[in-house]
Parts: C-alpha cells; sequence; structure tokens
C-alpha cells in the first residue's frame, strides 16, 4: 500500500464555488502528478512536478491550478467550479529508485467531485 | 498517433476460472509497458512492469506477456477470485521526455461471480 492520500474522499459542491483538492505523500517523492478520470475512460494527465517550485500542464487542458511548495504536498485548486468539472481526481507521486531505470507511479485513492 | 487500446471492453468469469485481457499499442519509442488493477473507487495499483528485453513477468496469480515486435501485451489472470473484479488498466510509456510520458489504455472491467 502506497503512503500517498488524498482528501476529501467526495465532494459535492455549487457552481461558483472555490475549492482546493488536497494530495500528500510520504514517501519522499520527487515527482508529483495530477489525472482527471471520467468513469469508463481512461486517465488524463492534467499537472505535474518535478519537484519543489516545479509545475506543468498536462496533456489535457483543465482550468484548475496547483502549487508545489513543499516535496511531500502538491494541492489542486479551482476557483471557480463548474459541473464539466465533476469527475474523478487521481494524484500519483514517483521516483526512480536506486538501480532502476523506470519509476513506477503510486496513485492515491482519488477525490470524487461533482459539481451541481 | 500514440494509442493504447485495450479488449475486451468488459469480462465476466466465474470464479475460480482463468482469463486473459488484451493490450495493443501504437506507442513509439516504447519504454516500458505497465498493468494496474484498478477497484472501484480507488486509484490504480501497479501489478507489473516490463521493459523492451523482457517477454513474461509474474505476480502471484497474475502473469503478464509482451511482444514488442507486434506491439501487443496481455495479462493472465490464473483461478479467478471474487477480489480480482476491478478494472485492469495498460499502461505504456514512450522514451520521448524527461517525464517518460504515460498513454492510458481505458481499461477492462473485469467481474468475477461466485
Amino acid at each position: 500500500e502506497a503512503d500517498i492520500y488524498q482528501t476529501p474522499r467526495y465532494l459535492v459542491i455549487g457552481t461558483g464555488k472555490k475549492i482546493t483538492l488536497e494530495c500528500s505523500q510520504t514517501m519522499g517523492h520527487d515527482k508529483m502528478y495530477w489525472y482527471q478520470q471520467d468513469p469508463g475512460m481512461e486517465l488524463h494527465l492534467i499537472h505535474y512536478s518535478y519537484g519543489v517550485n516545479s509545475t506543468e500542464k498536462g496533456d489535457l487542458s483543465s482550468e484548475s491550478t496547483v502549487s508545489r511548495i513543499r516535496t511531500e504536498h502538491f494541492p489542486l485548486t479551482l476557483e471557480s467550479a463548474r459541473p464539466s468539472h465533476t469527475s474523478q481526481y487521481l494524484c500519483a507521486s514517483s521516483a526512480l529508485g536506486q538501480g532502476a531505470t523506470t519509476d513506477t507511479q503510486y496513485f492515491g485513492p482519488g477525490t470524487r467531485l461533482t459539481v451541481l | 498517433k500514440n494509442q493504447v487500446e485495450q479488449s475486451p471492453q468488459s469480462l465476466i468469469i466465474l470464479e475460480g476460472k482463468n482469463c486473459t485481457l488484451q493490450c495493443n499499442y501504437t506507442v513509439s519509442p516504447f519504454s516500458n509497458l505497465r498493468w494496474y488493477k484498478q477497484d472501484t473507487g480507488r486509484g490504480p495499483v501497479s501489478l507489473t512492469i516490463m521493459t523492451f528485453s523482457e517477454n513474461t513477468k509474474s505476480n502471484g496469480r497474475y502473469t503478464a506477456t509482451l511482444d514488442a515486435d507486434t506491439k501487443q501485451s496481455s495479462l493472465h489472470i490464473t483461478a479467478s477470485q471474487l477480489s480480482d473484479s476491478a478494472s485492469y488498466i495498460c499502461v505504456v510509456s514512450d522514451r520521448g521526455s524527461t517525464l517518460g510520458r504515460l498513454y492510458f489504455g481505458r481499461g477492462t472491467q473485469l467481474t468475477v461471480w461466485p
């Protein structure tokens, strides 16, 4: 079981609200990621970070923003939520282990967001 | 276009039976292929990872195969259990960037009935 946590697990809010999805990992991983996943569909990368003060947009355009002030923390913020933001948001982290040539991403349990 | 296609989309089997899930990809260049298991409402958990030179990788009752020439992979589950009910996702990584970009399949939804 990976030590990566997401809160809240479920969130139902009204349109126009500002929300922050929390993601924390205790493995000391330098890389962290946010994915968006709709039911029955593939994961889409929306943000990633190589380390502190490093953030990049992923493949899928998203109105959300992220920050990486601490290695273990990678929160995602929506300034004004809309029904189109309804989805599951998965956080992941990874690091290249000693002697390894590839790194494996460890996923959090996800936050299921519903915007009414 | 880099893609990962999985089949079947869904599968129902009886407990104790074996099954095989398929993954075809067009990702190039190729770095590695991973199979993840995702329980409903949870994040994916890595089952196996195979690089170009590996043909088979096992993890308990899960055995993954890779044919890098035909760009196909399979995940074989032996003696299925109720807890195997989940979505199985094939993920392919390229060598094109420092990030090692990941391409995700849509998954095969496996249901194991008692």
